[in-house]
């Protein structure tokens, strides 16, 4: 069964320009999660839907950030425009049902120069 | 909110040995605890985790302690191997209908040959 799966791994942009990250769950998993970590810090909760919905978006640091999870699969992560504190590394972590174990992706490895 | 903390950066053990990482929580309506491992390039991976009426709980070679009084929570490895090495999270959702997780500053454990 395949985990949890991000594309791309490493992304570097420009400050400004755009970039778009691809989560998909593992299958059958209606909840999806977003989180991040800056150099340096924590494991921080972005978002979290249950399949399409937004459930929980209180860790969404600004409106630069949108989420969405279109048909209940897989899921993206834009953000518009970056700036150089969204460096980190953004994982994405699915579950079968609520408070149960999330498994996580590989992550992407996000650089805004 | 919840915060997650004892962060001890490093840990070092040998070969064989038995490691103990610990980690502490604040919010006492938290009701489940997970461990991560998180190797290099890699996401965390589920390792072990424990609900609130449980205070031990064993998997294979891995031991999770919750002490809900002084709200500490540890993991014991036995027999440390090398493949050990890694970041350790804990992660702990707080409850009350939140379902995300709040993630430790990990511990990083180096195993000696």
């Amino acid at each position: 069964e395949a985990g949890v799966t991000q594309f791309p791994s490493h992304s570097v942009i420009e400050k400004g320009q755009t970039v778009t990250l691809r989560c998909d769950p593992i299958s059958g998993h209606d909840n999806l999660y977003w989180y991040r970590r800056v150099m340096g810090k924590e494991i921080k909760f972005l978002l979290h839907f249950v399949k399409e919905s937004k459930q929980d978006e209180s860790g969404m640091p600004n409106n630069r950030f949108l989420a969405e999870r279109t048909g209940g699969t897989y899921s993206t992560l834009k953000v518009q425009p970056a700036e150089l504190e969204d460096s980190g590394v953004y994982f994405c972590a699915s579950s079968y049902t609520l408070n149960t174990e999330a498994f996580f992706g590989q992550g992407t490895r996000l650089t805004v120069v | 909110g919840e915060s997650v903390g004892l962060h001890l950066p490093t840990l070092s053990v040998q070969e064989g040995d038995n490691s103990i990482i610990n980690c502490a929580y604040s919010n006492s309506a938290s009701d489940y605890f997970i461990w991560y491992k998180q190797e290099s390039g890699k996401g965390p991976q589920f390792i072990i985790d424990i609900r609130s009426n449980m205070d031990k709980r064993q998997g294979q070679r891995v031991t999770v302690l919750l002490n809900k009084t002084v709200k500490h929570l540890s993991l014991q490895i036995a027999a440390t191997q090398p493949g050990d090495s890694a970041v350790y999270f804990c992660a702990v959702y707080s409850g009350a209908g939140s379902y995300q997780l709040t993630f430790g500053k990990g511990t990083k454990l180096s195993v000696i040959p």
